[in-house]
């Protein structure tokens, strides 16, 4: 198995700019989780989503974040308009189960908002 | 609220020396630990995963934990450590089958030759 894959691995944009963050989870995982790591605020859960449904959006820290999962192979994560203060890395993570099973991450996309 | 806490931000050790890091949380019942390792560049990566019975449980490349209801601790160890594991480690509850899971900020291990 490829793993989970996100895409691009790297992100340069500017203030404003929409950006969208792509990942395929592991095929057969029936969730779905994106998380940001920044060194201020460590590693923090966005949004997860079981099924393609999202389930729980409390971690998304405004109304410019959105995420969607269109089908069991694919999900966005999508910032518009973007600010310096979204720089960071954002993983993705998939697993078979819930929390109680082991989440499998893909590399991360660096996001640099200038 | 619930939370993890490693205390140790940063910690270095020689090479072949034992490790041990710290991790405590707060919660009610018997949680879903873990510990994750990231390397510099990459995603996290399993160790070791404790959810009942046996409080002694052996993971991946070595490591181990303990975790001990009494003291809310869930401490990773190595006897000997290797240069390649150097890299970043978390710790992280899972409550309930919510799907959440809570991630401590992070050790940062450094090995010395």
């Amino acid at each position: 198995d490829a793993g989970v894959i996100q895409s691009p691995r790297h992100e340069v944009t500017e203030m404003g700019q929409e950006v969208t963050l792509r990942c395929k989870p592991i095929s057969g995982h029936d969730y779905l989780f994106w998380y940001r790591q920044t060194m201020m605020r460590g590693l923090e859960l966005l949004i997860y989503f079981n099924n393609n449904v999202p389930i729980d959006d409390s971690g998304m820290p405004e109304d410019r974040f959105s995420a969607k999962m269109p089908n069991a192979s694919f999900s966005t994560l999508k910032i518009q308009p973007s600010e310096p203060r979204d720089s960071a890395v954002y993983f993705c993570a998939s697993s078979l189960a819930g929390s109680t099973d082991t989440q499998y991450f893909g590399p991360g996309t660096r996001l640099t908002v200038l | 609220a619930q939370s993890v806490t490693q205390p140790d931000i940063h910690i270095t050790v020689s090479e072949g020396a034992s490790l041990e890091l710290r991790c405590n949380y707060s919660y009610g019942a018997t949680p879903y630990l873990f510990w994750y390792v990231q390397s510099p560049g990459q995603g996290l990566q399993l160790l070791l995963k404790y959810f009942s019975g046996d409080t002694l449980v052996q993971g991946i490349k070595g490591f181990e934990a303990e975790f001990k209801r009494s003291q809310s601790s869930f401490n990773l160890r190595k006897p000997s450590v290797h240069w390649s594991d150097a890299a970043e480690y978390f710790c992280a509850v899972a409550y309930g089958n919510t799907g959440k899971l809570i991630f401590g900020q992070g050790t940062t291990l450094q090995v010395k030759p």
